[in-house]
């Protein structure tokens, strides 16, 4: 399968500081990325859908000047959590479309944000 | 309508059984039915998908099973060991969009 690196996968920050987390694919193209957030023991949440060039799609709820999402390669696709409180505390995971004809996703590690 | 729902929460299996996890969608423009398997503080990995053209899928020890005019599909793990264990989650999506995720299931195969 498809690998996609997500990093870093463990991050500690203090409150009002922002965190930017990295998503690469790095054997193929990725014309879409998703950004999910998971809580424990529960499903994925989406967040919002990014395509290379164009701003993302955020989703109902999600505050998108908060979650900054770019994505200015076919290969790299970044979140941002600014001014990070401890209720943005949660596992963060991305993953990659390979191409816009291949429905396949594929998923990064995870970043663990912990707000202190 | 987008919603998948997902079956059991929580399911226990001893080694050399059978893991069955069933999914219901309402959705009949859903076109691809992913299965994903996580670990603790890992991200999803894609076990094994399945379009509606076909009623079954088997890669190794999962089989993906697939009833398109009740609108279910199910993940059966054969020979179930210990290092199954995870929540795995069903999926589905229509054409590029987005896929909508089941509510997972953990399980757990003891020795």
């Amino acid at each position: 399968g498809a690998v996609v690196s997500q990093h870093p996968s463990r991050v500690i920050c203090k409150s009002g500081t922002s965190v930017k987390i990295e998503c690469r694919s790095l054997d193929f193209q990725a014309t879409t990325m998703f950004w999910y957030r998971q809580f424990p023991k529960q499903s994925l949440m989406l967040m919002a859908t990014s395509n290379e060039g164009s701003k993302a799609t955020y989703e109902q709820g999600v505050e998108k000047d908060k979650f900054l999402i770019n994505h200015a390669s076919l290969t790299l696709s970044t979140l941002t959590v600014t001014s990070a409180h401890p209720e943005d505390s949660s596992f963060y995971i991305c993953s990659a479309r390979r191409g816009a004809l291949n429905t396949e996703a594929f998923f990064g590690q995870g970043t663990r944000l912990t707000v202190v | 309508q987008q919603q998948v729902k997902q079956s059991p929460q929580s399911l226990i299996v001893q080694k050399g059984g059978i893991s069955i996890i069933n999914c219901a969608y309402e959705n009949t423009a859903f076109d691809y039915f992913p299965w994903y398997q996580q670990f603790p503080g890992k991200g999803p990995a894609l076990l094994i998908a399945i379009r509606p053209d076909v009623s079954e899928k088997k890669e190794g020890r999962f089989t993906i099973s697939f009833n398109k005019s009740a609108k279910q599909f199910s993940l059966h793990i054969m020979d179930s060991q210990p290092g199954d264990s995870a929540t795995y989650f069903c999926a589905a999506s229509k054409g590029n969009d987005k896929l909508i995720f089941g509510t997972g299931t953990r399980l757990q195969v003891f020795p």
